[in-house]
């Protein structure tokens, strides 16, 4: 079963415009962690904030987590076509021994 | 290119065949996971091996049959598949036990049943 849910499930944007993704989660996590996939390829990691972390920055990716919420969320900044893709997040239960993966957010970057 | 390899990239067989799908990895990770994602979905975990000893299997059907020889490979085999099971297969590895690490992907195995 999904821990997390992404929204928006798909977003459109113009190249240099800000996209942001949302997951919420519904129990307890260890950490959350967010993935990149284009099509016909495998996952790539982006990006992995703790549970007593509240934001974390990579490049042009920014990343904040509110546990009090159950919610997490993606930001890229100055976007490139080449940032088409889905993106997912993934959470490590605390009480669990897997990563489970939200339903992820397709996003389509216009050049 | 990725440091997960996986073979065959794709795959077409029968119901009756036998198959099965390899995975490598030299980054000296001891954890590997096999995954199975349909379109548009989120990948679905398969199974999960720690230090070469299987950890995890999600209640996948006996027609999925995972192995670990080694610390660097994985197989999944094949036998008797139903269309359904036609979907893309990834194959993941992090550093040491369990699934508190990033996890690195390859580029998947696309499998069609005929």
């Amino acid at each position: 079963s999904q821990q997390g849910e992404e929204d928006p499930q798909a977003l459109s944007i113009q190249e240099g415009e800000n996209a942001t993704m949302n997951c919420s989660y519904k129990t307890s996590i260890n950490n959350l962690q967010w993935y990149r996939q284009n099509s016909g390829r495998g996952l790539v990691h982006l990006i992995l904030i703790r549970s007593n972390e509240r934001e974390k920055h990579s490049g042009r990716l920014r990343v904040t987590l509110d546990t009090s919420k159950k919610s997490s969320s993606l930001l890229i900044t100055a976007s490139r076509a080449a940032d088409t893709a889905s993106y997912f997040c993934a959470t490590d239960e605390a009480a669990g021994n897997k990563l489970t993966f939200g339903g992820g957010t397709r996003v389509l970057v216009k050049p | 290119d990725t440091e997960v390899t996986q073979t065959p990239k794709h795959l077409v067989m029968g119901m009756t065949n036998k198959k099965s799908l390899k995975c490598e990895q030299h980054m000296g990770h001891r954890a590997m996971y096999w995954y199975k994602q349909k379109a548009k979905k989120p990948p679905e975990l398969m199974f999960v091996y720690s230090y070469e000893k299987l950890s995890i299997n999600e209640s996948v059907p006996s027609r999925f049959s995972p192995e670990c020889p080694n610390s660097s490979l994985l197989n999944l085999h094949l036998h008797a598949l139903q269309p359904e099971d036609s979907a893309l297969y990834l194959c993941a590895s992090s550093q040491g036990r369990g699934v508190k690490q990033p996890q690195h992907f390859g580029d998947g195995t696309r499998l069609s049943i005929l």
